[in-house]
């Protein structure tokens, strides 16, 4: 079965420093795709950066990067410069095929992020 | 109005009542999803539009019932509801995926649904 895994439920960083959060998948599909979303409080998912399977370079998307380690099967998100509106809850997601044309996006449980004055 | 919205952002309905929760997206997308997400839980991706023709369904009850009329609207007509359905109801849309290729999808604020 293919799934996502978050093993930090929360994270704590403080202000201007960078920070990692960790997400490891697990699927036979050779094809796929990595996301990292952000949900503040307010509830709404907010798409942050993609990483494709068949990519050869680390996704960057300002101060987000993605660590893709595909033999380790870990797609990390790093946020550099932390700021107090980077606290809320992440979410690393993969998209895997459904049937016909479609497919489906895969959430993680989600880290906490706290950054700290 | 841009992006993707969602009516209503709160609901309360007992579990004899029936409702409708509707997604309006502004995007030009062709895919739409309903999510569920309960507390302490990962989203559970509910039913799949590609086109306006439904592609997937989680195994959903019944009392959950879809209906995309275009490529624009979702609604989640609700039903005779229980408890443990009070969650928080996500609405996203992306480009469709005939081209093979991979697309984010873009949420809409969601529904925080109580169930009494």
């Amino acid at each position: 079965a293919q799934k996502i895994t978050q093993t930090q439920p929360g994270m704590f960083v403080q202000e201007k420093e960078a920070v990692t959060l960790d997400c490891t998948y697990d699927t036979s599909d050779p094809s796929y795709g990595l996301f990292w979303y952000k949900q503040p409080s307010s509830g709404e998912m907010i798409f942050l950066i993609y990483q494709g399977s068949y990519d050869q370079q680390n996704a960057t998307e300002g101060r987000y990067s993605l660590n893709f380690q595909k033999a380790r099967k870990s797609a990390n998100l790093v946020i550099s410069a932390s700021q107090l509106g980077d606290s809320a809850m992440y979410f690393c997601a993969m998209t895997l095929p459904l049937s016909g044309s479609a497919r489906q996006l895969t959430f993680g449980s989600g880290t906490q992020l706290t950054v700290l004055p | 109005e841009t992006g993707v919205t969602q009516t209503p952002r709160h609901l309360v309905m007992g579990m004899t009542n029936k409702k409708s929760l509707k997604c309006e997206q502004h995007l030009g997308h062709n895919a739409m999803y309903w999510y569920k997400q309960s507390a302490k839980k990962p989203l559970e991706l509910m039913f799949v539009y590609n086109f306006k023709e439904q592609t997937e369904n989680n195994s959903v009850p019944s009392r959950f019932s879809p209906e995309c009329p275009n490529s624009s609207h979702l609604f989640l007509h609700l039903h005779t509801l229980q408890p443990e359905d009070s969650a928080l109801y996500l609405c996203a849309s992306s480009h469709p995926w005939e081209a093979g290729g991979d697309y984010e999808q873009y949420f809409g604020p969601g529904t925080r649904l109580t169930v009494t």
